[in-house]
């Protein structure tokens, strides 16, 4: 049972426009979210995360919104770049728990 | 910066070999992870392991076993490779999430590919 899902498994955006991605979770002792940027044949690199106690954190480019009633985060880019066309994982842990739980990624296909 | 390196980039071995993934972390973190990453599937763990010569199975830990002498090294056996075990495999390493968060830092990955 997935635990975090990403359901559009590609996206694609005109350069300059904003990319939205988003991210639904299920286990409500949840409570940080992360995202993951990664390029083919490299490893995933950390992008931006957010706890619980905010709605919304902010790192340039990148804004990530949470909405804990609707279990529902999303990741925004403004203004998305050819350099941002790679796979995002959302992923999610508890206070304390070394483990994080990924979804399944969406790729982002940036279009000139 | 921290530093996970993983000792092969790409790797071909035939079926029924015992193979082995190395990953070296330079930040004394206390844990270290293995991932497999597959198209559609995302990152699965195999295996974690939180300190020297301890270790947790993850999602999917069948056919795979690890290895972990020492804090900075996390090794990931194959112990006899089969055609479903062709993957990108991630080697990760964070600090001790004991009252605090922790991202966890990738390694580059190594392609296997099992013939």
């Amino acid at each position: 049972d997935q635990q975090v899902k990403q359901n559009s498994p590609s996206l694609s955006v005109q350069e300059g426009r904003i990319s939205i991605l988003n991210c639904d979770y299920t286990n409500s002792m949840f409570d940080y979210f992360l995202w993951y940027k990664k390029y083919p044949a490299e490893g995933p690199t950390f992008l931006i995360s957010i706890s619980s106690i905010k709605d919304k954190n902010e790192d340039g480019r990148f804004t990530v919104f949470l909405n804990k009633s609707a279990k529902h985060l999303s990741l925004h880019i403004v203004p998305s770049q050819p350099g941002d066309s790679a796979v995002y994982f959302c992923a999610a842990s508890a206070w304390g728990d070394d483990k994080i739980i990924f979804g399944k990624g969406t790729r982002l296909h940036i279009l000139p | 910066d921290v530093k996970v390196t993983q000792s092969s980039r790409y790797l071909v071995k035939r079926t029924g070999e015992k193979v082995f993934l190395e990953c070296v972390q330079d930040m004394d973190h206390e844990n270290m992870f293995w991932y497999r990453q597959d198209p559609g599937l995302g990152l699965r763990l195999i295996y974690f392991s939180y300190d020297v010569k301890m270790k947790e199975k993850g999602d999917i830990p069948e056919g795979y076993s690890v290895s972990r002498e020492k804090k900075e090294r996390f090794s990931l056996i194959l112990e006899s490779a089969s055609t479903n075990q062709t993957s990108m495999y991630l080697c990760a390493s964070s600090l001790s999430g004991t009252g605090s968060y922790n991202e966890q830092f990738f390694g580059p990955g190594t392609r296997l590919t099992v013939l």
